[in-house]
C-alpha cells in the first residue's frame, strides 16, 4: 500500500526567503503526485501535479516541485516566499493500482512566514 | 474552470438529527466524487468515492449506513450523516474528478465545518 510522508510539520521562514517542503512516497507501481494548498477554513487548492514528463514541474503562485523518481521524492519549493503563502501545504498521491483514482495524503506541513 | 461548490459552508445541529450536505461540479461533469473528513490540525481521510448511478465504495471503518452518499446526477453528490453524534464533528471535503478528460486531477469543493451539539 502506497505511503506519503511529510516529515517536516511546520516550517518557519522569513519573508523573501527560499523554502523547500519536503514530500517522500512509498510505492511499488506507477503514481502520479500532487501538492494542494490549503488556507485557514477552505478547501484545497491545486498547486501543482505530475503526471508524466519534464520531472520539474511548476505550478501557480511560483511554486515548482521536482519528481526524483530513484528517491521516490517530490519536494516542493519557492525561491522567495510572501506572507501570504502562509497555509497548510499537502503532498498527495495516487496509485496505477487504483486506476489513479484514489488520493492518499501525506500529512501535511504548516509554512509560516514572518516579515 | 473546475469550480466546485459544497453546501452548506457550516453547520450545527443537535446530536440525533441528519444533515444533508451537497457538493456541486460547477461547470463540469463529475462520474466520480470522493468524500474526505479532516479533524483538526490532520490530514484528509478519504471517506468513500461517490459513483453516479451507482452505490458508492467506502473505505474501511467507515459505516455506509451513518454516511450516506448519493449521487444522482452529474454534477451533485451528497453526503447525508444520519443521527449525528458530537463525534461525527469535522471538517468535510468533497472531491471531483472531470469526466470530460482522462486526467486524475482532483477539484476540492471550500468544505463544509459540521458541529453536532
Amino acid at each position: 500500500a502506497q505511503s506519503v510522508t511529510q516529515l517536516d510539520s511546520q516550517v518557519p521562514v522569513f519573508e523573501e526567503a527560499p523554502v523547500e517542503l519536503r514530500c517522500n512516497y512509498s510505492s511499488s507501481v506507477s503514481v502520479y503526485l500532487f501538492w494542494y494548498v490549503q488556507y485557514p477554513n477552505q478547501g484545497l487548492q491545486l498547486l501543482l501535479k505530475y503526471l508524466s514528463g519534464s520531472t520539474l514541474v511548476k505550478g501557480i503562485n511560483g511554486f515548482e516541485a521536482e519528481f526524483n523518481k530513484s528517491q521516490t521524492s517530490f519536494h516542493l519549493r519557492k525561491p522567495s516566499v510572501h506572507i501570504s503563502d502562509t497555509a497548510e501545504y499537502f503532498c498527495a498521491v495516487s496509485e496505477l493500482d487504483t486506476g489513479f483514482q484514489k488520493l492518499v495524503f501525506g500529512t501535511g506541513t504548516r509554512l509560516l512566514v514572518s516579515p | 474552470g473546475a469550480v466546485v461548490s459544497q453546501h452548506p459552508s457550516r453547520v450545527i445541529c443537535k446530536s440525533g438529527t441528519s444533515v444533508k450536505i451537497e457538493c456541486r461540479s460547477l461547470d463540469f461533469q463529475a462520474t466520480t466524487m470522493f468524500w474526505y473528513r479532516q479533524f483538526p490540525k490532520q490530514s484528509l481521510m478519504l471517506m468513500a468515492t461517490s459513483n453516479e448511478g451507482s452505490k458508492a465504495t467506502y473505505e474501511q471503518g467507515v459505516e455506509k449506513d451513518k454516511f450516506l452518499i448519493n449521487h444522482a446526477s452529474l454534477t451533485l453528490s451528497t453526503l447525508t450523516v444520519t443521527s449525528a453524534h458530537p463525534e461525527d464533528s469535522s471538517f468535510y471535503i468533497c472531491s471531483a474528478r472531470d469526466s470530460g478528460t482522462s486526467e486524475a486531477t482532483q477539484y476540492f469543493g471550500p468544505g463544509t465545518r459540521l458541529l453536532v451539539l
